[in-house]
């Protein structure tokens, strides 16, 4: 199947600053790339559709201005956690639409 | 709204004994349903959708509109199949996905 990468796989940030994290389609081209979070133990909530060359739909209560999402390419967008906070931490989860959503293996992100 | 129902967090079984991973969804439209599974440190992965009406690795799963359900069912476990397994559901034009809680799969000697 296609593959999809995250980098990066982890991070560790101090709080008020901001994280990028990258989702690439290696081996096929994307239009649509969505963006879920990960709480432990708990499922994949979707937070946003990212679709190339326009703006990203995001999904009702996920604060636009706090994860900014750019696809600015047909096989990578990026998802960037503006002044972060604990809260914030969390396992983040691409996918990308070819046939089915292909997943990502995931960035972990913790805020200290 | 869309929701997605797996009522179970654990289900443990004997390898060799019967598996039936429950799901059921809530749905205005026209339902597309598919699991997901994610073994350990691995990243999630489509198993099956009902539309393929396919058996993947044994496992199939019926779609059932009268009781809105979609559970996956397996007649023989085996070890290999201890993973968690995610019900969703596809809703709108945007192809996007509601996912269930999902249930981990553990499967004994």
């Amino acid at each position: 199947g296609a593959v999809v990468s995250q980098h990066p796989s982890w991070v560790i940030c101090k709080s008020g600053t901001s994280v990028k994290i990258e989702c690439r389609s290696l081996d096929f081209q994307a239009t649509t790339m969505f963006w879920y979070r990960q709480f432990p133990k708990q499922s994949l909530m979707l937070m946003a559709t990212s679709n190339e060359g326009s703006k990203a739909t995001y999904e009702q209560g996920v604060e636009k201005d706090k994860f900014l999402i750019n696809h600015a390419s047909l096989t990578l967008s990026t998802l960037t956690v503006t002044s972060a906070h604990p809260e914030d931490s969390s396992f983040y989860i691409c996918s990308a639409l070819g046939n089915e959503q292909f997943f990502g293996p995931g960035t972990r992100l913790t805020v200290l | 709204a869309q929701r997605v129902t797996q009522p179970e967090k654990l289900l443990s079984v004997f390898k060799g004994a019967p598996v039936e991973l429950k799901c059921n969804y809530s749905y205005s439209g026209s339902p597309e349903l598919f699991w997901y599974v994610q073994y350990s440190r691995q990243r999630l992965q489509l198993l099956l959708r009902h539309i393929s009406r396919e058996s993947i690795k044994g496992f199939t799963a019926d779609l059932n509109k009268g009781e809105t359900s979609f559970h996956l069912k397996k007649p023989f476990a085996q070890e290999e199949d201890s993973a968690m397994y995610y019900c969703a559901l596809l809703t709108g034009t945007a192809s996007k996905l509601t996912f269930g809680t999902g249930t981990r799969l553990q499967v004994t000697l």
